[in-house]
């Protein structure tokens, strides 16, 4: 089972909006409306931000919001705060396997 | 609140064993599936291994079949993995997991395990 294909790197400013993406098959990410990205800051554990492609669990601001076309699946974060600086990661089931992994991207607020 | 707290990291040298193990509490663990997962250093996320509720339901990723065993005891809320012939590359932190079977809700602290002579 091959990881899901994220961006190394993604970069925003205060108060702007950045779009993650991450690409999988139609075996994980297209066959499935179950992607969830997680939020890892530095020494942290992940937290789940998002999970069935485009849900928030409780606490999550409404800043972070989620989709899918395809085999493609984004995170889109508005209004950028500088506590949103993290690694982020998609992670879509697939099937038997059952999980699998983006690569991670980590998001820089300038 | 959901605590999962790991234990058992450390040092072992390749070919060694190591047990790890979490113990949950705030939630009902029996109704749970449960993982770990792991992350190298630097490196990005690795689904390890899986449990049902029930313990019936098992499965590994291709890089620890037959190497690892995960376990559950829901008498004592807590699940386990047994880790044999460990090669360098098993070092990473090891993360235990509440998980639905489309997502991993929560995640403990991990515990680090470093494979090294």
């Amino acid at each position: 089972q091959s990881a899901l294909t994220q961006p190394r790197s993604v970069s925003g400013s205060p108060g702007q909006s950045v779009t993650i993406s991450c690409t999988g098959t139609s075996s994980d990410v297209g066959g499935y409306n179950y992607v969830s990205w997680y939020q890892q800051h530095p020494g942290k554990a992940p937290k789940l931000m998002i999970y069935d492609v485009s849900k928030r669990p409780s606490g999550v601001p409404d800043r972070f919001s989620g989709s899918k076309s395809g085999n493609t699946a984004s995170l889109t974060i508005s209004g950028l705060q500088a506590e949103d600086e993290a690694d982020y990661y998609c992670c879509s089931y697939a099937g038997s396997y059952p999980w699998v992994f983006g690569g991670g991207t980590k998001l820089t607020v300038l | 609140q959901v605590q999962l707290v790991e234990s058992g990291g450390g040092l072992v040298k390749p070919g060694g064993s190591l047990r790890l193990s979490c113990a949950a509490s705030g939630f009902t663990f029996s109704d749970y599936y449960m993982s770990w997962i792991r992350q190298a250093p630097g490196k990005g996320l690795e689904w390890v291994s899986y449990i049902s509720s029930s313990g019936s339901t098992i499965y590994y990723a291709d890089s620890v079949k037959g190497r690892f065993t995960i376990s559950r005891d829901n008498a004592k809320n807590s699940l386990y993995l047994q880790m044999n012939s460990l090669r360098a590359e098993d070092t990473a932190v090891y993360y235990c997991a509440r998980a639905h079977i489309t997502m991993i809700e929560d995640w403990g602290q991990g515990t680090l395990v470093t494979v090294s002579s």
